[in-house]
């Protein structure tokens, strides 16, 4: 199974709406990431989570708040967005492993994404 | 300062021809180098990785290149169809033991019949 799947597929909501966005994969991967990506845009990552800890966060308003329950689970908490927030999010996941002595990360698979419009 | 840069910034090309898309990096120290598809809306799909040691990958239609001295890859598609109509984005990782990989802009893709 290479599939991330990523829950709803698209979401409208107010800005004084409090959501959540859903991400899951079973393979077993232990990195797990949230990008943000505008139309004709590269996505821009937004949080990287490494053993169910929090490792990388691109300095990203707290009105977005990542949460990794288990290692097979990824959500993104929504609380008073704006209306620039409106974007594809998506939602990836990576083997880590070690070699040399440094760690890597292998190709990262991604989610179909959730469309957000933010009203 | 890392960068990935690709060309051209879109291409039209007609059914059944051949393509090929450009990326030039900056990134250092390098790791690997990924090409993924993106349909409008949805999530990238990755068609190949390579790492330093690899100059050459094939995944079906679609074949990578990689020279790590001139730091340039190239995607070659063979005999398009109009569902290759999609971003081709070139993602460079870091070997910094980080998880930070750097994106390119992509190439916007037609296929017209």
């Amino acid at each position: 199974d290479t599939e991330v799947t990523q829950t709803p597929k698209h979401l409208v909501m107010g800005m004084t709406n409090k959501k959540s966005l859903k991400c899951e994969q079973h393979m077993g991967h232990r990195a797990m990431y949230w990008y943000k990506q505008k139309a004709k845009k590269p996505p821009e990552l937004m949080f990287v989570y490494s053993y169910e800890k929090l490792s990388i966060n691109e300095s990203v308003p707290s009105r977005f708040s990542p949460e990794c329950p288990n290692s097979s689970l990824l959500n993104l908490h929504l609380h008073a967005l704006q209306p620039e927030d409106s974007a594809l999010y998506l939602c990836a996941s990576s083997q880590v492993g070690l070699a040399g002595g440094r760690r890597f990360t292998d190709t990262q698979y991604f989610g179909p994404g959730t469309r957000l419009t933010v009203l | 300062k890392n960068q990935v840069e690709q060309s051209p910034q879109s291409l039209i090309i007609l059914e059944g021809k051949n393509c090929t898309l450009q990326c030039n990096y900056t990134v250092s120290p390098f790791s690997n180098l990924r090409w993924y598809k993106q349909d409008t809306g949805r999530g990238p799909v990755s068609l190949t990785i390579m790492t330093f040691s690899e100059n050459t990958k094939s995944n079906g239609r679609y074949t990578a290149t990689l020279d790590a001295d001139t730091k340039q890859s190239s995607l070659h598609i063979t005999a398009s169809q109009l569902s290759d109509s999609a971003s081709y984005i070139c993602v460079v990782g870091r070997n910094t033991g980080g998880f930070k990989t750097i994106f390119g802009a992509g190439t916007r893709l037609f296929v017209k019949a």
